[in-house]
């Protein structure tokens, strides 16, 4: 079974501040994908990353996919309330049907 | 819009009784997934079809628990003899096959078991 392990599961910070989200395996993943979920909501996707090393950025948010593609982390950088939800990663397969398994996932809040 | 539907969004009902969801995946996605998630949880793997056939079941699934999806379109799954265990959140997801893994979820379909 492949596991997916979130660290920190909750976070509470002040506007402004930057943070880092971290999501570790021992299992190695073809893809890994990172989604922001609302309360009462399903997830939204928000990057894919595909290949050991590669950084993608969106607006504020860094995302980092290990060397050994085993472990992601996602950055960002002065964090406005609107950040505020859960943050799951998420590693695909190939061989399992695309099948994904999810952290635990990681609630973070921004206090203005 | 052309997103992934599921209904109902919430659903009450007493223990020992059924209930079926139903999932209506983005038109041209030929995958289709059910996840389970509880409270301050990350969603659960329960079963996916490609097309109508059902390829995998996770071990999470009881008997109680069964999924169709006869044209290759909406899919349903169905709860027997509910018990409070089974209150979560019930997400469906759609994907094209493709190697990146991309799931588009639904909303969920909230399920509170008294």
């Amino acid at each position: 079974t492949q596991l997916l392990e979130q660290s920190p599961q909750f976070l509470s910070i002040q506007e402004g501040e930057n943070l880092t989200v971290y999501c570790n395996s021992s299992s190695v993943f073809s893809s890994l994908q990172w989604y922001r979920q609302e309360p009462g909501e399903g997830p939204v996707l928000l990057v894919t990353v595909v290949t050991g090393g590669e950084v993608k950025k969106l607006k504020r948010l860094t995302f980092q996919f290990g060397d050994a593609r085993k472990d992601s982390s996602l950055h960002i950088t002065a964090a406005q309330p609107g950040d505020t939800g859960l943050y799951l990663c998420a590693g695909s397969n190939n061989n399992a049907g695309n099948m994904l398994t999810f952290g635990g996932g990681t609630r973070l809040m921004v206090k203005p | 819009d052309t997103g992934v539907s599921q209904d109902p969004r919430h659903k009450i009902t007493k223990r020992g009784q059924n209930v079926t969801f139903r999932c209506d995946p983005i038109s041209e996605h030929n995958r289709l997934y059910w996840y389970r998630q509880t409270l301050g949880q990350g969603p659960e793997f329960l079963t996916y079809f490609q097309n109508e056939a059902q390829l995998e079941k996770s071990r999470l699934l009881s008997d109680r628990f069964s999924a169709e999806r006869p044209k290759g379109s909406f899919s349903t799954l169905e709860i027997q003899r509910t018990e409070q265990g089974d209150s979560a959140m019930y997400l469906c997801a759609s994907s094209l096959f493709m190697n990146t893994g991309e799931l588009f979820f639904g909303e969920g379909s909230r399920l509170t078991v008294l």
